[in-house]
This record gives C-alpha cells, sequence and structure tokens, in this order.
C-alpha cells in the first residue's frame, strides 16, 4: 500500500548530539516531501521541503533533509540539537500527479541536556 | 506573518452535544483544512475547503460537518459528539493548494467528549 513511514516512535538525545530522523514512503513516482515539526501546545511549522533538483534541502533552524530516490528516503538531520528542538517531527508527502498532502505518524523527539 | 487562530485551546462535551469549533485566518488564503491529530496516527484530513462555500471531503469526515461563509472563517461541526471524536483537532490554510505552499497551522483545539 502507498505510504509515508516514520519507523522511530520515540527518539532521545543529549544536547549537543547529531540527530537523524528517519522518513520512508513507498510511491511510485517520487512525490512531493516535507518536515513539520510541532512543538509543545504548538500548531505544526513547515521546516523544510522537496520538490526536485538539489536532494539536499536545507531548512530552518538549522535542520536539513536528503532525498535519496534509491531508498525512498528523506531523512532529516542536524549536527547539533538544542534542548528547544524537542518537539514532534512529522514527515509529509504529496505523491505525484495528487494535491493530497499525507503526513506519517510522527517522532517525538526528547532531548537531554 | 500569517496566523491562524482557532478559538478554543480546550473543550469538554457531553456525548450528544453538538460541537462547534471556530478558525480564521489573517492572510487572505484560499484554502482551509480540518485535521485530527491522534497518538501514533499522524494527522488525518477531516474536511478541506478551497473557496467560500466550497467543501471537499477528506479522509474521515464520518460525523464531521464544515461551514466556511467568509473567506477567512472555515469551522468544524459535529453534529452529535461522540467519545471516539475525543482528539486534538488542527486548523490550516495555505496558499495554493496542499503541496504548492506550505500548510499555516493554528495551535489546536483538545477536545473531550464525556
Amino acid at each position: 500500500a502507498q505510504s509515508v513511514t516514520q519507523p522511530d516512535i520515540h527518539i532521545t538525545v543529549s544536547e549537543g548530539a547529531s540527530l537523524e530522523l528517519r522518513c520512508n514512503y513507498s510511491y511510485g513516482a517520487t512525490p512531493y516531501l516535507f518536515w513539520y515539526v510541532q512543538s509543545p501546545g504548538q500548531g505544526l511549522q513547515l521546516l523544510l521541503k522537496y520538490f526536485s533538483g538539489d536532494t539536499l534541502v536545507q531548512g530552518i533552524k538549522g535542520f536539513e533533509a536528503e532525498f535519496k530516490r534509491s531508498q525512498s528516503s528523506f531523512n532529516l538531520r542536524k549536527p547539533s540539537v538544542h534542548w528547544s528542538d524537542a518537539a514532534e517531527y512529522f514527515c509529509a508527502v504529496v505523491p505525484h500527479n495528487t494535491d493530497k498532502l499525507i503526513f506519517g505518524t510522527g517522532t517525538r523527539l526528547q532531548v537531554f541536556p | 506573518d500569517v496566523k491562524v487562530t482557532q478559538s478554543s485551546r480546550y473543550l469538554v462535551k457531553r456525548t450528544g452535544e453538538k460541537v462547534f469549533l471556530e478558525c480564521v485566518q489573517d492572510m487572505d488564503h484560499e484554502n482551509m483544512f480540518w485535521y485530527r491529530q491522534d497518538p501514533g496516527l499522524g494527522l488525518r484530513l477531516i474536511y478541506f475547503s478551497y473557496d467560500v462555500k466550497m467543501k471537499e471531503k477528506g479522509d474521515i469526515p464520518e460525523g464531521y460537518s464544515v461551514s466556511r461563509e467568509k473567506k477567512e472563517r472555515f469551522s468544524l461541526i459535529l453534529e452529535s459528539a461522540s467519545t471516539n471524536q475525543t482528539s486534538m483537532y488542527l486548523c490550516a490554510s495555505s496558499f495554493e493548494f496542499q503541496g504548492e505552499s506550505p500548510l499555516h497551522f493554528g495551535n489546536g483545539t483538545r477536545l473531550t467528549v464525556t
């Protein structure tokens, strides 16, 4: 079935450590790809998006994501996590030839000092 | 900055009540959306609207209806609230449809139906 998968429900890292959040999709053609962040008590905010072109995408708050067609992945990375990055992160896709945004189930990030 | 305002942060309603969740955006966006967010399920689209008085069903419209009488306001209506509608409800708006431009979200309304 077509889907977007975030395999990690909960991740804990120490402040200053590097971070990688995984996202995989199962659609035939490359969809539009997004990462959103939801801080506690807030709505979602767009971190970055990939439509085409350079497969390494820079976003806000020091995040980046890399599209890997061979792995059907769009993993989110940050070289050094700050305590304020503790939040829930959602990968989302708009499948090719549709205009429907589909969210993954989210990964909750906890940051220890 | 785009602002999407949801009128209530927390609501507690009884089973069978008619419930209105209100959402207002201030950026003249054509498109507005209602999602519900449940742990382990991510966000699921209930209804969306791409113009005044227009509405389209999303993935889980059963038990809900919507109203869009003015461009800036999009209301979600639970005709007869049930306990399985206890959830976080998020409103969003966008300039272009879905992936073409980012969604701007409100802070959510946490609804408890007892």
